[in-house]
């Protein structure tokens, strides 16, 4: 257990519609990133975010967004979601003091199917 | 640009023999790298990381990887595979920031 919880496991939703995940980070961790894990793509760094700010972009869509609370949980919003979008998303999180430097821990994350 | 690629999606070894999974990097900066593990259905796991100083890198679950600049690679090996090592593996580079670049992923196989 990495200590990074991810919620829900699994969603099931339609083309069209907008989805949130949801992202807790280890404690005291400030870092937060997330990660789609598709068949065609393999893994990709989507965001970054560090004690609220964004601090790095990947090749997220325009359709998706991502916020880090002040209590440092995350969200990762999808939206007018189509079939490609299908994929299992992970969060990871680190301490985030030095940078580079930290190792980052994944959660077991949320597998979206969107028919 | 900084990328991984890792030889071999699919290794199939014998329990007890040798596991070496491939990886080479490239980087236009000194490169930190990992692996990591990902059992079916869960997240994924680190398994041990190069940043600076000693090249060989031991991790856990008895694995190792050997950072090699003059061949940019960074393997991963353990002398003697079990069956619970059975997973997906990934090598990964950090690239500025934090954010990793993850290679394809090598399947490993171990049979009894």
């Amino acid at each position: 257990d990495s200590g990074v919880t991810q919620t829900p496991k699994h969603l099931i939703t339609a083309t069209g519609q907008r989805v949130t995940l949801r992202c807790s980070p280890r404690s005291g961790d400030l870092s937060v990133y997330w990660y789609q894990q598709s068949l065609d793509q393999g893994l990709q760094f989507l965001i970054q975010y560090y004690n609220g700010e964004e601090r790095a972009k990947g090749n997220i869509l325009e359709r998706f967004s991502a916020q880090q609370f002040p209590d440092l949980h995350s969200e990762l919003n999808l939206s007018s979601l189509e079939l490609g979008d299908s994929a299992l998303y992970f969060c990871a999180s680190s301490a985030g003091l030095v940078e580079g430097m930290d190792t980052q821990y994944f959660g077991p994350g949320t597998r979206l199917t969107v028919l | 640009a900084q990328s991984v690629t890792q030889l071999g999606s699919h290794v199939s070894v014998s329990e007890g023999a040798l596991v070496l999974l491939r990886c080479n990097y490239s980087s236009s900066v000194p490169p930190y790298l990992f692996w990591y593990v990902q059992y079916p259905n869960q997240g994924l796991q680190l398994l041990l990381k190069y940043t600076t100083g000693a090249t060989l890198v031991k991790g856990i679950n008895g694995f190792e990887a050997e950072f090699k600049k003059s061949e940019t690679s960074f393997h991963l090996t353990k002398p003697s595979a079990h069956m619970s090592d059975a997973a997906e593996y990934f090598c990964a580079v950090r690239l500025y920031g934090n954010k990793l670049v993850f290679g394809a992923g090598t399947i490993l196989r171990v049979k009894s």
